[in-house]
């Protein structure tokens, strides 16, 4: 009954590191997303990947890379993080693109 | 580019009291509109999906309808308990399938 599991929850790095979020979901949805949420901005979406092969930018790809290892797992990936990047980090998935969401419960990332 | 906007931002009602939630947005040609509740440091968690034929949805003491034509949807929560207490957000979605969030309304069911 596990969902969709996000690692770490929280995470704390310095200006210029590298660090990779996982997302793993057990329900055999087609579509996955990797959301950040800010205060006063609502949930942005950096990037989705419809099915197993693809992904997509969303409204705010840039610092950020994806990888969609296989159907369960959706990686996001920070090359060289700022302090603009210091967010919650949401991944969700749905059993195809325009269906009902399911999040996880979030990355809380902080960078100095 | 569709905009999503949620009012009030805030709302503190007593328990028992009937609320609704609105939620507008400003392009027409949505796919779905979904509301979402979300608990202080968890994810959020899907109430209702309307899909852009429907007019309304109904699960529980929650019921959700849709106005495409004005750009509006509303939630009604019923009998409100303190347990209903979270942050209510709504989100369309477009041609593209990507959902566009508001920023949602922070309700306090007080006991």
């Amino acid at each position: 009954n596990a969902g969709v599991t996000q690692t770490p929850k929280f995470q704390v790095l310095k200006t210029g590191q590298s660090m990779t979020l996982q997302c793993a979901q057990d329900m055999n949805h087609n579509s996955m997303y990797w959301y950040r949420q800010d205060p006063g901005m609502g949930l942005r979406l950096i990037y989705y990947s419809a099915s197993e092969g693809t992904t997509d930018k969303g409204e705010v790809p840039n610092g950020y890379n994806v990888s969609r290892l296989n159907k369960r797992e959706f990686s996001l990936r920070l090359e060289s993080a700022a302090p603009s990047q210091t967010s919650v980090y949401f991944c969700a998935s749905s059993r195809d693109r325009g269906e009902k969401l399911f999040f996880g419960s979030g990355t809380q990332l902080s960078v100095l | 580019k569709q905009e999503v906007t949620q009012i009030p931002a805030a709302l503190s009602v007593p328990e028992g009291e009937n609320l609704v939630l609105n939620c507008s947005f400003t392009d027409s040609a949505i796919y779905n509109l979904q509301w979402f509740r979300q608990d202080p440091g968890k994810g959020l968690t899907s109430l209702l999906l309307i899909q852009s034929s429907q007019r309304e949805q109904t699960s529980g003491r929650l019921n959700a309808s849709l106005d495409k034509s004005s750009g509006r949807s509303t939630l009604y929560i019923a009998a409100s308990q303190p347990g209903d207490s979270a942050t209510y957000l709504c989100a369309v979605s477009g041609s593209s399938y990507k959902l566009i969030f508001g920023s949602g309304t922070r309700l306090l069911v007080r006991p």
